[in-house]
């Protein structure tokens, strides 16, 4: 079946550090890919999203760009900050139902 | 406007007992789903309603879990005979629609059940 695996946390950088977090995806069919964030306290909220492949999710600095060809959707922002700490959870959805990776616990430190 | 609704926002209870949980989505939105987050785990997906029917309800993990949709919108999921490995945080969400064309759903606060 359609799945997710995402690059195991936790991740810890310096503020204004480059941050990448992997996900690659299985799937039979041609799924869209989401990122989702989830903040201290907070529920979940989607980050960004791409519906086909060579599209490009971008939201509040992060991007992440649909690649068929390896598979992969992995999310990048140029310069972190604290309040980007959160655990970020990658997800794909193909017919209706949606599959997630384990999440990546990312901390920031100033 | 209002976001997906879920109540209780926390429930203890007994081992054995039954607990209902409830998910209000936001008005319009015809899909709506019920997750599973285990501490320390991924999401784990556990049904899918479009309207009122489930598709997919292959993600319960037991047949002590049950879930209905009434009129579109309200949907409660029910363990039966709470088990200690049953203490998670159990999350809804909802979307315009499912099935092709997958739009991002958008998700409560979750509830948080813990079973002594």
């Amino acid at each position: 079946g359609d799945s997710v695996t995402q690059m195991e946390g936790p991740v810890t950088l310096s503020e204004e550090a480059f941050l990448t977090i992997n996900c690659t995806y299985t799937a039979t069919g041609y799924p869209s890919l989401f990122w989702y964030v989830q903040y201290p306290g907070e529920g979940l909220q989607l980050l960004l999203k791409a519906t086909k492949a060579d599209d490009k999710g971008s939201n509040k600095g992060f991007e992440a760009t649909y690649r068929k060809e390896t598979t992969s959707f992995h999310l990048e922002k140029g310069s972190v900050q604290v309040s980007d700490s959160a655990v970020y959870f990658c997800a794909l959805s193909d017919t209706g139902d949606m599959r997630f990776g384990a999440g990546t616990r990312l901390t920031v430190k100033p | 406007g209002a976001g997906v609704s879920q109540s209780p926002s926390n429930k203890v209870t007994e081992k054995g007992k039954d607990v209902e949980l409830r998910c209000d989505p936001i008005s319009g939105h015809t899909a709506l789903y019920w997750y599973r987050q285990s501490l320390g785990q991924g999401l784990e997906f556990l049904i899918y309603f479009q309207g009122n029917s489930a598709p997919d309800k292959s993600g319960l993990p037991s047949d002590r879990f049950s879930a209905e949709r009434t009129g579109g919108s309200v949907s409660t999921l029910t363990i039966q005979r709470t088990q200690q490995e049953d203490s998670a945080v159990y999350l809804c969400a909802s979307s315009q629609r499912g099935g092709t064309g997958v739009q991002p759903q958008h998700f409560g606060d979750g509830t948080r059940l813990s079973i002594l």
